[in-house]
């Protein structure tokens, strides 16, 4: 899976608690993404890194919040869980903005 | 922003026949779409793409075709096979930005022994 390992694999965690969720790349890619996936509507865009310390919002940002202080992590958290966050995460990586490799996933559930 | 719509949201075929998946998109500055086959249990596949000054591009049984007029392009696989049978997403990517693929909502192809 292209180097990449997300963690934990699976969370069920209480509405109101933060929660963060990792992506670790050993590929040293400069790109690095965060969707989520939810039927019936494919992937969307949560944050996106194009490299450490830049980071920028995508489609659906609101309650989340991402950090790279490393090349190698790049970290998602939700503030507040609530329970319109269950989804299943996943992250990706690029080396030109083109190719994405994605990881096994997150699945998330909030209760 | 980009629109992606995908159609059908499930197909069925039998074994040995050909699918075909179409998606359109919306920004005419897109100029990268792959396709991305995904398995039940695991994160999406990257199996093919094509960019903007390219009409078709093949991978054995796979095939992708870009129509920039009409702002559709389709994925085609021949001579299904079990294995076959997944998720499959096109995504489209605008020129000039590392702010990520705007996806298709997904295709679930079931090929029928």
């Amino acid at each position: 899976d292209a180097g990449i390992t997300q963690s934990p694999r699976h969370k069920v965690t209480e509405t109101g608690t933060p929660v963060t969720l990792r992506c670790h790349q050993t590929e040293n890619h400069r790109y690095m993404y965060w969707y989520r996936q939810d039927p019936g509507h494919g992937l969307r865009l949560i944050h996106y890194s194009y490299g450490v310390k830049d980071t920028d919002k995508g489609e659906v940002s609101d309650g989340y919040s991402v950090s790279r202080s490393k090349t190698e992590d790049f970290l998602l958290t939700l503030e507040s869980a609530t329970s319109s966050q269950t989804s299943v995460y996943f992250c990706a990586i690029s080396e030109t903005f083109e190719q994405a490799f994605f990881g096994q996933g997150t699945r998330l559930t909030v209760v | 922003g980009e629109n992606v719509e995908q159609h059908p949201s499930t197909l069925s075929v039998q074994e040995g026949d050909s699918a075909v998946i179409k998606c359109t998109y919306s920004d005419s500055a897109s100029n990268y779409f792959p396709w991305y086959k995904q398995e039940l249990g695991k994160g999406p596949q990257l199996i093919i793409d094509i960019r903007s000054n390219v009409g078709e591009k093949k991978d054995q049984r796979i095939a992708v075709t870009l129509n920039k007029t009409a702002k559709h392009f389709s994925l085609h696989i021949t001579e299904t096979q079990p294995e076959d049978s997944a998720v499959y997403f096109c995504a489209a990517h605008s020129g000039g930005g590392a702010d990520g693929l705007t996806f298709g909502k997904g295709t679930h192809l079931i090929i029928q022994p």
